[in-house]
């Protein structure tokens, strides 16, 4: 069974930094293209981030430069490096795997974690 | 970056009816559209890819079509569980956007 288990959210001042953890079971992250994707309280979904199965990496222009999405083989875990945090951060932030039809990776998100919530506030 | 337009914001139905939700992209996304439905406190689950297939799973009354600007989902028989917030998203091009829901609520 496919699952995605985020960890790592919580309370974090202006300017602060954490990373999110994003553990799979049942597939293997690094043959799959993995994507990070948000939602603020009450608001809509926003794609965030995603590590293709060949290690590119793409961000949102909001997000460039401060996120950074990585993936280890050894422990099957997608991270979030989340610096310089701002206000508008804050949310719920899933993590989901890019579907696979006919052997083609397409940037459809089939299976999704259960959401790790950051809250930026002084 | 595509701007995803649902319509309408929110539908009032009752079990049994049909609903019809619609999203219109700013420019040509041919068929690269999906689906979501989002329950409180939910991830979102996929429902329909590329504009008019469905996912694993999915009921066989959810279906989905259009290309080009605009598209359709339709739910052809409104069960309990179908009561709840539905996104589109394209990845034709970079960025992937969502739209921006449309919430459906038991009447």
């Amino acid at each position: 069974e496919v699952q995605l288990v985020e960890s790592g959210g919580g309370l974090i001042q202006p300017g602060g930094s954490l990373r999110l953890s994003c553990v799979a079971s049942g597939f293997t992250v690094s043959s799959n293209d993995m994507n990070w994707v948000r939602q603020a309280p009450g608001k809509g979904l926003e794609w965030v981030s995603v590590i293709y199965s060949d290690g590119s990496t793409y961000y949102t222009d909001s997000v460039k430069g401060r996120f950074t999405i990585s993936r280890d083989s050894s422990k099957n875990t997608l991270y979030l490096q989340i610096n310089s945090l701002r206000a508008e951060d804050t949310a719920v932030y899933y993590c989901a795997r890019s579907i696979t039809i006919f052997g083609v990776i397409r940037n459809y998100f089939d299976s999704w974690g259960q959401g790790s919530l950051v809250t930026v506030s002084s | 970056e595509i701007v995803l337009t649902q319509s309408p914001a929110t539908l009032s139905l009752s079990p049994g009816e049909r609903a019809t939700l619609s999203c219109r992209a700013s420019q040509s996304i041919s068929s690269s559209l999906a689906w979501y439905q989002q329950k409180p406190g939910q991830a979102p689950r996929l429902l329909i890819f590329d504009a008019s297939n469905s996912a694993t799973g999915i009921p066989a009354r959810f279906s989905g079509s259009g290309s080009g600007t605009d598209f359709t989902l339709t739910i052809s028989s409104l069960e309990p569980e179908d009561f709840a917030v539905y996104y589109c998203q394209q990845r034709y091009n970079w960025p992937i956007t969502f739209g921006q829901g449309t919430r459906l609520e038991i009447k």
